[in-house]
């Protein structure tokens, strides 16, 4: 079955650069980004592998290139504190990372 | 501005059947462009979709591998609202269960409903 993987957690400090890593046989799918807070739904972060939503801050942004998406967090801050989520469509199936756990520090 | 509000029962027996309701606001459950899902998440396999239904002329349901055998996806035209239905759960369906709306011209999930916390246990 098709997958993307996930660094499960990574760590960064108050006001530096956080990148999230989402691998797998991307190729040219377009991967989308969500962050979800505890006890809150997911929130679209990023679409189409490079466009924020309006609201989201420009302090998100993404990139895809050869098998590998990154969702990059610049100047970060405490309230980033999430688990984030790539995902993409396999024929007619939605497929999710497994889910990278950020903490800022 | 499509809106989505959860509802049903959070505690489920071992073996019966799990239904869960979204109400939608702000579009049609008819829509030729809008497609409706489920999704669940649980500390084991994170977000895992379970499929969607939607209205192309007639309607069209499309479900994971992994539930598909145990799951029914149903608009309710009448109160512009869809729905899930699962049997024969296992305490490993506990899980928070979302719906979530994308328009077929973009296929990303916005938004999301607010979440049910649904746990099998007797």
């Amino acid at each position: 079955s098709y997958e993307l993987t996930q660094p499960l957690s990574v760590s960064v400090a108050l006001g530096q650069t956080a990148t999230i890593t989402c691998g797998g046989n991307i190729g040219n799918k377009n991967v989308h980004w969500y962050q979800q807070k505890p006890g809150q739904a997911p929130v679209l972060v990023i679409y189409a592998n490079t466009n924020r939503p309006s609201g989201i801050p420009d302090r998100f942004s993404g990139s895809n290139s050869g098998n590998t998406a990154t969702l990059t967090i610049s100047r970060a801050q405490a309230g980033d504190e999430a688990d984030y989520y790539c995902q993409v469509w396999d024929s007619s199936t939605a497929v999710f990372g497994g889910g990278t756990q950020l903490t800022v520090l | 501005q499509v809106q989505l509000q959860q509802s049903g029962p959070g505690l489920v027996k071992p073996s019966q059947t799990l239904s869960l309701t979204c109400a939608i606001s702000g579009d049609s459950v008819s829509s030729i462009t809008a497609v409706w899902n489920w999704i669940r998440r649980s500390p084991s396999r994170g977000l895992e979709w379970l499929g969607r239904t939607y209205y192309r002329s007639r309607w069209y349901n499309d479900y994971a591998v992994s539930v598909k055998s145990r799951i029914t996806i149903k608009p309710d035209t009448s109160k512009n609202q869809f729905s899930l239905q699962m049997n024969s759960v296992t305490p490993d369906d506990t899980a928070v269960y979302f719906c979530a709306y994308y328009d077929s011209n973009h296929e990303w999930f916005d938004p999301w409903g607010q979440g049910t916390l649904v746990t099998v246990s007797s």
